[in-house]
């Protein structure tokens, strides 16, 4: 079964532009989370998308917007990208229990640079 | 909101050596990850613990939820250098919610033959 996929793998932008990442969830998985990565802040909880529904969000501000598709397929978009923004940014999905986080898969994730 | 302290930060160590690392929080969590990321890749979860005082092993991994419930620990045994990545440890709410995963911000693991 083909795992979480991420597109695309890497991407360089400029301050004040906008980025869109995109997530295939694993075949099945109805719940697709994002988190953020920094080497300064660790791994940080963006929001959770079940059946095209933000069902969980984290403290980001509002530049960063998520939506979901039909098919469970995600995309993130962050706008007026600022230099903190740079990160590796992860996808997660998890047949969509409330209680099933433990068998969240994570995909390869997506290195964000912010110029 | 909730803060975990993952500890230490990077272990350098022989090939062979047993590892210890831990993850303290300063509230109670009722589920306790772990997990390993290598370059590259996502986090892949390792072991999962569910109750205060479980003792959990996978291979030569064993993990431990503390009695308090404010701590974990994983240790690896005769490691090897496929042992290599970032260990992340991750606490979970009652809530079940994903906003309710914290991580620590990793322990970095490197063997030297």
């Amino acid at each position: 079964k083909a795992g979480v996929t991420q597109t695309p793998r890497y991407l360089i932008k400029t301050r004040g532009q906008q980025v869109t990442l995109s997530c295939s969830p694993i075949s099945g998985h109805r719940s697709v989370s994002w988190y953020q990565q920094t080497p300064g802040q660790g791994l940080q909880f963006l929001f959770e998308y079940f059946s095209e529904t933000q069902r969980n969000k984290g403290n980001f501000p509002g530049r960063f917007s998520g939506r979901q598709f039909s098919n469970s397929r995600s995309e993130m978009n962050v706008s007026t990208l600022e230099l903190g923004d740079s990160a590796l940014y992860l996808c997660a999905s998890s047949l969509g229990g409330t209680a099933d986080l433990e068998t969240q898969y994570f995909g390869p994730g997506t290195r964000l640079l912010v110029l | 909101g909730q803060q975990l302290n993952q500890s230490p930060q990077s272990m350098f160590i022989q090939e062979g050596e047993d590892v210890s690392m831990n993850c303290t929080s300063s509230s109670i969590f009722n589920t306790w990850l772990w997990y390993k990321q290598e370059p590259g890749e996502g986090p892949v979860l390792l072991i999962a613990l569910y109750k205060a005082g479980e003792l959990t092993s996978n291979g030569r991994l064993t993990a431990q939820f503390g009695i308090t419930r404010k701590d974990s620990f994983l240790n690896i045994s005769a490691s090897i250098p496929s042992d290599v990545g970032i260990y992340f440890c991750a606490g979970l709410y009652s809530g079940g919610g994903a906003d309710g995963l914290t991580f620590g911000k990793g322990t970095h693991l490197i063997i030297q033959p």
